[in-house]
């Protein structure tokens, strides 16, 4: 049980365009999601905090207009990159919170490699 | 502020030996919970044991046990009889009451044949 999922595990897109990477908890209804980017070599930097039917709380220095996130349901979050450019290359990872859990576990997906070109 | 350290970049270990790595972190907070991931390769983060602050008792799960310091603020994860399968990067992770983690810089762990 407790199973995170991304779409795509890999992404390479063009210097402009957007990109949209999905997060799934695929057997738990996570009422909240969390997005981090993790740099080569690096700790795992927390972007945003999602809240199902919300709006997302960004973390300082994190351009919420660049870095959309939505979380539509119990189930799915998503995070779209708006006008990537290469700088923006990085390795995503979205985890989700078990509310259900006195523990309040967070559950992390594969990650997404995303390569702006 | 609240801050976990890693002050150990890599370490590295002989296959069936043990290995310390170490953590630290900074808080005001009486209730809060601590954790090491590990990050293999493939970056899936895998939850590698918890420990809850209120509880004296170190937190084990086989051949994991943590020595966790709650007036020093230390919370070191002992690997034991390490396996080639150890070997990746390892991350301390504090996370209070408005549970959002806060990660330390990772210690890359090596495990020698």
């Amino acid at each position: 049980g407790a199973v995170v999922s991304q779409h795509p595990s890999r992404v390479i897109c063009k210097s402009g365009t957007s990109v949209k990477i999905e997060c799934r908890s695929l057997d738990f209804q996570a009422t909240t999601m969390f997005w981090y980017r993790q740099f080569p070599k690096k700790s795992l930097m927390l972007m945003a905090t999602s809240n199902e039917g919300s709006k997302a709380t960004y973390e300082q220095g994190v351009e919420k207009d660049k870095f959309l996130i939505n979380h539509a349901s119990l189930t799915l979050s998503t995070l779209t990159v708006t006008s990537a450019h290469p700088e923006d290359s990085s390795f995503y990872i979205c985890s989700a919170r078990d509310g259900t859990k006195g523990l309040y576990e967070q559950y992390f997906g594969p990650g997404t490699r995303l390569t702006v070109t | 502020a609240q801050t976990v350290t890693q002050s150990q970049p890599e370490m590295s270990v002989q296959e069936a030996e043990t290995v310390t790595l170490s953590c630290t972190y900074d808080t005001s907070e009486s209730d809060y919970y601590l954790f090491w991931y590990k990050q293999p390769p493939s970056r899936q983060m895998i939850l590698v044991i918890r420990q809850e602050a209120y509880k004296q008792q170190n937190a084990t799960e086989n051949r994991f046990s943590v020595n966790f310091q709650k007036a020093a603020k230390s919370f070191s994860l002992k690997i034991s009889d390490s396996q080639l399968g150890d070997a990746a990067m390892y991350f301390c992770a504090y996370r209070p009451g408005t549970y959002k983690y806060i990660f330390g810089t990772g210690t890359r762990l090596k495990v020698l044949a």
